[in-house]
C-alpha cells in the first residue's frame, strides 16, 4: 500500500511551457485534491474531485486544469506556466468528504520552479 | 470568509518538555472541524489531531492534545514529552461543515524545533 504518490519530485519550467503533475492513490479513495504551498504559507486548494468524472474548482484554480478518468489518478495540468505558479504542489486523497469528515492523506509533494 | 491565524512563526522546546502552539480562527458558522497537521522536513503532511466543533470534549491522541475554546475561537495544540521527531512545521486548519468539499483553510504554520 503506497498511499498517495506524486511525480515528478522536482521540475523547472520556462515561462509559457506546459506540464502535467501526476498523482495516484491506491487506497480506493473517492475524494482527491490538489493544493499549492507557497513559501511561508499554508496550503491553498486548487481543484478537487469527489469521484471519477467529477471535478470542481477550489480556492485558486486559475492557470490549472484537472481530469479524473479513474478512481486512482488525478493529474494536474499547467498549460502556460507563469512565475506565479512557482510553488510546492501537494496531492491528497480521502475516502469520504464532509459527510464523514475523513482524514486527508497527502503525497510527498512536487517542487515546481518557473523561470 | 473563514481565516486561520497562527501567531507564533517559530518555537523551540527542550526534549521531554511540554509546548503549546496557538491557533485562532474566524467564522460565522456553528458546525465545522479543526485540524492540526504536521509537516516534517520530508514535506509530507501528516494529520496529528482533529476536533469536531459540536464536541465539547477536547481531542487527545497520545502525547498530543488540544484546548478547544469555541466561544473564543481558539484551538491550541499541546505536545507533551516532546521528542526530536516532533521537529516540524505545524499547521492549524479549518473546514466548514456543509461548505465546499475538502476546502481546508490553513494557517501559515508554526515551525517547531525540539532541542536535545
Amino acid at each position: 500500500n503506497a498511499g498517495v504518490t506524486q511525480t515528478p519530485k522536482f521540475r523547472i519550467l520556462k515561462i509559457g511551457q506546459s506540464m502535467t503533475l501526476q498523482c495516484t492513490q491506491d487506497m480506493n479513495h473517492n475524494y482527491m485534491y490538489w493544493y499549492r504551498q507557497d513559501p511561508g504559507m499554508g496550503l491553498k486548494l486548487i481543484y478537487y474531485s469527489v469521484g471519477a468524472g467529477i471535478t470542481d474548482k477550489g480556492e485558486v484554480p486559475n492557470g490549472y486544469n484537472v481530469s479524473r478518468s479513474t478512481t486512482e489518478d488525478f493529474p494536474l495540468r499547467l498549460e502556460l506556466a507563469a512565475p506565479s505558479q512557482t510553488s510546492v504542489y501537494f496531492c491528497a486523497s480521502s475516502y469520504g468528504g464532509l459527510a464523514t469528515i475523513d482524514t486527508q492523506y497527502f503525497g510527498p509533494g512536487t517542487r515546481l520552479t518557473v523561470l | 470568509a473563514q481565516t486561520v491565524t497562527q501567531s507564533q512563526p517559530e518555537m523551540s522546546v527542550q526534549e521531554a518538555e511540554t509546548v503549546t502552539l496557538s491557533c485562532t480562527y474566524d467564522t460565522s458558522e456553528n458546525n465545522y472541524y479543526l485540524f492540526w497537521y504536521k509537516q516534517p522536513p520530508s514535506r509530507q503532511m501528516i494529520l496529528v489531531i482533529r476536533q469536531e466543533a459540536y464536541k465539547q470534549q477536547n481531542a487527545t491522541e497520545n502525547r498530543f492534545s488540544v484546548n478547544f475554546q469555541k466561544a473564543a475561537k481558539s484551538f491550541s495544540l499541546k505536545i507533551s514529552d516532546s521528542q526530536l521527531g516532533d521537529t516540524a512545521m505545524y499547521f492549524c486548519a479549518f473546514m466548514n461543515y456543509g461548505g465546499s468539499q475538502g476546502n481546508l483553510i490553513f494557517g501559515k504554520g508554526t515551525k517547531l524545533s525540539v532541542k536535545p
